[in-house]
């Protein structure tokens, strides 16, 4: 089946402007997950959406960035007066939210460059 | 606060040699444990999971890790390596049931050699 599939694959934007990054999980997935892989700081974790709860932004690094999903599917990563540091690999996942099944299961990213 | 130390940051192996890459975690009553592999521009693909049970586990692609409590160690494993194999790759926590943040480690990058 399909899997995780997130738009644009590569974008490069100058500082000061507004990005969206947007993900399709996988049909079914009620959670969602983003995260940030630059080269400093490996992988970290930024939200998390589990159905029509309210979701966990503990990771977001700065007010710049947010996030919403909509109808319980497509999230969108939006991020404010882009900086330099914020050029990394935006990566999305979504799961199965069940006492058995807890693999997150991820998108190919969106590599975004901030000049 | 959880954390996965992977003490190799490159390793390189010839083809059809044996492969063991390093994975520790930091003290959990229920470790969930994953390793995930990522190709040059591709996202995280899942290889195996640890959550209970038999603490040999096998995954995709002929990999297998197993879990050892006492060293708090995950470490992955394969008999014989291809060349397809070259890759980074990351071993990562859920920090137990009920999480959902996922604690990688610094990843492991693997050079095959033909």
């Amino acid at each position: 089946g399909a899997g995780v599939s997130q738009s644009p694959s590569n974008k490069v934007t100058e500082k000061g402007k507004d990005v969206e990054l947007r993900c399709d999980p996988i049909s079914g997935h009620t959670a969602l997950y983003w995260y940030r892989q630059s080269l400093g700081q490996g992988l970290e974790f930024l939200i998390y959406f589990q159905g029509n709860s309210a979701p966990d932004k503990s990771g977001l690094p700065s007010d710049r960035f947010s996030a919403e999903r909509t109808g319980g599917s497509v999230s969108t990563l939006t991020i404010q007066r882009t900086q330099q540091e914020d050029s990394a690999v935006y990566l999305c996942a979504s799961s199965f939210r069940t006492a058995s099944s807890y693999e997150q299961y991820f998108g190919p990213g969106t590599r975004l460059t901030v000049t | 606060a959880q954390s996965v130390t992977q003490p190799d940051i490159h390793i390189t192996v010839s083809e059809g040699a044996s492969l063991e890459l390093r994975c520790n975690y930091s003290y959990g009553a229920t470790p969930y444990l994953f390793w995930y592999v990522q190709s040059p521009g591709q996202g995280l693909q899942l290889l195996l999971k640890y959550f209970s049970g038999d603490t040999l586990v096998q995954g995709i692609k002929g990999f297998e890790a197993e879990f050892k409590r006492s060293q708090s160690s995950f470490n992955l494993r394969k008999p014989s390596v291809h060349w397809s194999d070259a890759a980074e790759y990351f071993c990562a926590d859920l920090s137990g049931a009920g999480s959902y943040q996922l604690t990688f480690g610094k990843g492991t990058k693997l050079s095959v050699i033909p």
